[in-house]
């Protein structure tokens, strides 16, 4: 049962262009939601992250969407940049103590 | 500033193996976590730590174990090493209602 779902494995975007990121939950009692970043090799990095009880939140050429009703969030990247390429994985966090879920993650190319 | 080490960045098992992954963070963190992640998965919660001498399972734990005797480490022991546990092995670390900071892995085949 995945509770947290990015059902685009893969996402290809010419430079200077707009990504957007998907994810979709089902748990009503996560409270908190964030993006990694990841490069091969390396361990996922925080990019950005939004409350429940907000619908946006922005930070430079980052803004995540959040629609409740829905159970779902986007990750918007504008312009995309070549060092963008990486793989985002959406998580969500419960109600009860810091323990996150994560989806699957989202290859993104962003192309020169 | 070292954040999250992990050791070692890979190994080879054999099939009934034992081994331990290291993790340490120096950040004073209370809460830990050790995920692992699959080929074109996300990452799964084996085992996390609010505190020292606090562990609990998360969602895969079989087949692992873990102790959490100081704040700084948190290891992960595998017992008879098996195919399955061929994966990408995560530390992290957070304060208790902020978000992660991970090591780099360990990549650990079992053949």
């Amino acid at each position: 049962d995945q509770q947290v779902k990015q059902n685009s494995p893969s996402l290809s975007v010419q430079e200077g262009r707009i990504s957007i990121l998907n994810c979709d939950y089902t748990n009503s009692m996560f409270d908190y939601f964030l993006w990694y970043k990841k490069y091969p090799a390396e361990g996922p990095t925080f990019l950005i992250s939004i409350s429940s009880i907000k619908d946006k939140n922005e930070d430079g050429r980052f803004t995540v969407f959040l629609n409740k009703s829905a159970k779902h969030l986007s990750l918007h990247i504008v312009p995309s940049q070549p060092g963008d390429s990486a793989v985002y994985f959406c998580a969500a966090r419960g109600a009860a103590g810091n323990k996150l879920t994560f989806g699957g993650g989202t290859r993104v190319l962003v192309k020169p | 500033n070292a954040g999250v080490t992990q050791t070692p960045k890979f190994r080879i098992l054999k099939i009934g193996q034992s081994m331990t992954l290291q993790c340490t963070q120096d950040m004073n963190h209370n809460y830990m976590y050790w995920y692992r992640q699959d080929p074109g998965m996300g990452l799964k919660l084996i085992y996390y730590s609010v505190g020292a001498g606090i562990t609990d399972k998360g969602e895969v734990p079989n087949g692992y174990n873990v102790s959490r005797s100081t704040t700084e480490d948190f290891p992960l022991r595998l017992e008879l090493a098996a195919p399955s546990q061929t994966s990408v092995y995560f530390c992290a670390s957070s304060h208790w209602d902020r978000g992660y900071t991970f090591g780099s892995g360990t990549r650990l085949t079992v053949v």
